[in-house]
């Protein structure tokens, strides 16, 4: 079946450090891959999307390109800031007459001062 | 303001009690979905419902139940079947299979 696999937290950077949060997936077709963000105590956000190969979603200063020859979506930011501490999910969607997202496990990130 | 409203915040069930958790959007999406998330877990999908009357299981459907009567509600009840009940839960929304939006979500605990 489909599976998604984060990198494994806690993330602890410092302000204005460089972020990756590795994504890798397994799925039949040719799934659409998403990145969510989950701030304390809320529900999740979308923070980007791609939706075939090659695609390159970006939004705040988040980037992430769909990599089907290695089957990966990883997260980047260049700079990160305090208001960036959050969880991040990676999901995926195979479409084809699939409403279901599958989900990874999420990454939490603290950034510090 | 369009969105996905869940209610209450906080639930506490009581030992063979059924609880029903409120979801409501104003976004005029036909699909409604509930998940639930577990620490250091992600999401897991309970039942979902494309339109009006209809509702499929899944992956984790069991001591749960849904109605969808109305397009703009999707309310969960967790049975006294379920043993486990205490986690976070998320309902989200969409058009047809595009994106999903998420309310604030219910955290329910057992007493």
């Amino acid at each position: 079946g489909d599976s998604v696999t984060q990198m494994e937290g806690p993330v602890t950077l410092s302000e204005e450090a460089f972020l990756t949060i590795n994504c890798t997936y397994t799925a039949t077709g040719y799934p659409s891959l998403f990145w969510y963000v989950q701030y304390p105590g809320e529900g999740l956000q979308l923070l980007l999307k791609a939706t075939k190969a090659d695609d390159k979603g970006s939004n705040k200063g988040f980037e992430a390109t769909y990599r089907k020859e290695t089957t990966s979506f990883h997260l980047e930011k260049g700079s990160v800031q305090v208001s960036d501490s959050a969880v991040y999910f990676c999901a995926l969607s195979t479409g084809a007459g699939s409403y279901q997202l599958t989900f990874g496990k999420g990454t939490k990130l603290s950034v510090i001062p | 303001d369009g969105g996905i409203t869940q209610s209450p915040k906080y639930l506490f069930r009581k030992e063979g009690q059924n609880v029903t958790l409120s979801c409501e959007q104003n976004l005029n999406h036909d699909a409604m979905y509930w998940y639930r998330q577990d620490p250091g877990q992600g999401l897991r999908l309970i039942y979902y419902s494309q339109i009006v009357n209809d509702f499929q299981k899944g992956d984790i459907a069991e001591g749960y139940s849904v109605s969808r009567e109305k397009k703009e509600s999707f309310p969960l009840t967790v049975t006294s079947a379920q043993k486990n009940p205490t986690a976070f839960y998320l309902c989200a929304s969409s058009i047809g299979k595009n994106i999903q939006y998420f309310g604030a979500g219910t955290r329910l605990s057992v007493l």
